[in-house]
């Protein structure tokens, strides 16, 4: 079935340094979504692409599906404490998602 | 705002016991979906419904079942609970939208110790 690999599994960063996490797939994926889960909290939805090198921008946060729609990353600029978390892509259709592994972020101050 | 209510955020049960875990949501959302999630292993579905007494296997279906008899509401059930399945529950919701996916909307989670 269809699968995707999320890399890395942890990134410790100082506070104000970038951070980005991937997703990767050897299928064509027909979208991607991606969640944020506070320590403590439930994931939250955070965005969706669906179109081949479709760009999406929210504040600090640029999220990208490549070109060949076969993988998908987050980028966070200058992160800061409210960044901790676990960072989720997510795909499937009819409903159903398959999620990635997960990346764990921390931010020192 | 979308709520997805678990019953219970800490549950400890026994080894053998028959456990429910009930979730409702508040949306009138057509899919419902059940999750476990354990350290380095990320989400893992369960078992997922699109419709009223609907269900669908999901990728680690053993040893639990599910309930929809309405609408709002959709129980996982671990039958003879076991030690391994102690874990972090999360259950979900989603409007149904054909082929496409809607975003879905998580619960607090229960986390679920079996002793």
């Amino acid at each position: 079935g269809q699968q995707v690999m999320q890399i890395p599994q942890y990134q410790h960063v100082q506070e104000g340094e970038d951070f980005t996490t991937y997703c990767n797939s050897s299928t064509t994926l027909s979208n991607i979504q991606w969640y944020k889960q506070r320590p403590g909290g439930h994931p939250v939805f955070l965005i969706q692409l669906v179109k081949s090198g479709e760009v999406k921008k929210q504040k600090r946060l640029t999220f990208q599906f490549g070109e060949a729609k076969k993988n998908s990353s987050l980028h966070i600029t200058a992160t800061q404490t409210t960044d901790v978390g676990t960072y989720f892509c997510g795909t499937g259709n009819t409903g159903k998602l398959i999620f990635g592994q997960g990346t764990t972020l921390q931010v020192k101050p | 705002d979308v709520k997805v209510t678990q019953s219970s955020r800490y549950l400890v049960k026994r080894t053998g016991e028959k456990v429910f875990l009930e979730c409702v949501q508040d949306m009138d959302h057509e899919n419902m979906f059940w999750y476990r999630q354990d350290p380095g292993l990320g989400l893992r579905l369960i078992y997922f419904s699109y419709d009223v007494k609907m269900k669908e296997k999901g990728d680690i279906p053993e040893g639990y079942s599910v309930s929809r008899e309405k609408k709002e509401r959709f129980s996982l059930i671990l039958e003879s609970a076991s030690t391994n399945q102690t874990s972090m529950y999360l259950c979900a919701s989603s409007l149904s939208s054909g082929d496409s996916n809607q975003p879905q909307h998580f619960g607090d989670g229960t986390r679920l110790s079996i002793l």
